[in-house]
């Protein structure tokens, strides 16, 4: 069964730097998605895409972050210069309706993130 | 806005008996609903979703759920617990642009 892949698996970074995750969605699907979780918290919304730009972000999604398909197959998440605050669990996901809000959203395992 | 509410962060039951998740939900427009489980170390997993008809959804593992309008629920069960089952679950509901507001989860743990 098609499934979400994201590398890393876990990464650890110094305050300041930039980080990059990856993502992989399900090959046919035309909506993409980042989310992250803090530890001990809720599953937050940060950037949904289609079409090769953003559809809607949240106000976790600031300047400091950025989203790219690169190559029609990959997705990533950019952090340009990482906070303490910006650990967390980060999750893509993928949904093949575009425009419908019954889809599906198929999640990755997530990314965790550490930052020192 | 659209928004759900977990009752319960963590829940406990023995192997066997029932497993009742409570889920209430806040939405301006009518509402679809989704179910979603999270094992240790994996990503999150759907196990059911409503969106229109039927208001007893069934989905995988033998879990299920009832839209109940009037109540505005939307309430995970299952007969009977397996040691498997121990995990993070989360109820969500989509937005008008696609993304979606979860829960803030509810851990089960099952007693032998």
């Amino acid at each position: 069964e098609p499934e979400v892949t994201q590398t890393p698996s876990h990464q650890v970074t110094q305050m300041g730097q930039e980080v990059i995750l990856r993502c992989v969605p399900i090959s046919n699907h035309l909506y993409f998605y980042w989310y992250r979780q803090i530890l001990g918290q809720k599953v937050e919304f940060l950037v949904s895409f289609y079409n090769n730009e953003i559809s809607e972000k949240s106000e976790i999604f600031d300047d400091q972050f950025s989203v790219e398909r690169p190559d029609g197959s990959n997705f990533t998440l950019k952090i340009r210069s990482t906070k303490l605050e910006d650990s967390a669990m980060y999750f893509c996901a993928s949904g093949s309706l575009a425009g419908a809000r019954t889809d599906t959203q198929y999640f990755g395992p997530g990314t965790r993130l550490t930052v020192l | 806005a659209q928004s759900v509410t977990q009752l319960g962060s963590h829940v406990s039951v023995s192997e066997g008996a029932l497993v009742l998740l409570r889920c209430n939900y806040s939405s301006s427009v009518p509402p679809y609903l989704f179910w979603y489980v999270q094992y240790p170390n994996q990503g999150l997993q759907l196990l059911l979703k409503y969106t229109t008809g039927a208001t007893l959804v069934k989905g995988i593992n033998g879990f299920e759920a009832e839209f109940k309008k009037s109540e505005t629920s939307f309430h995970l069960t299952k007969p009977s617990a397996h040691m498997s089952d121990a995990a993070e679950y989360f109820c969500a509901v989509s937005v008008p642009g696609n993304d979606m507001r979860f829960g803030a989860g509810t851990r089960l743990t099952v007693k032998p």
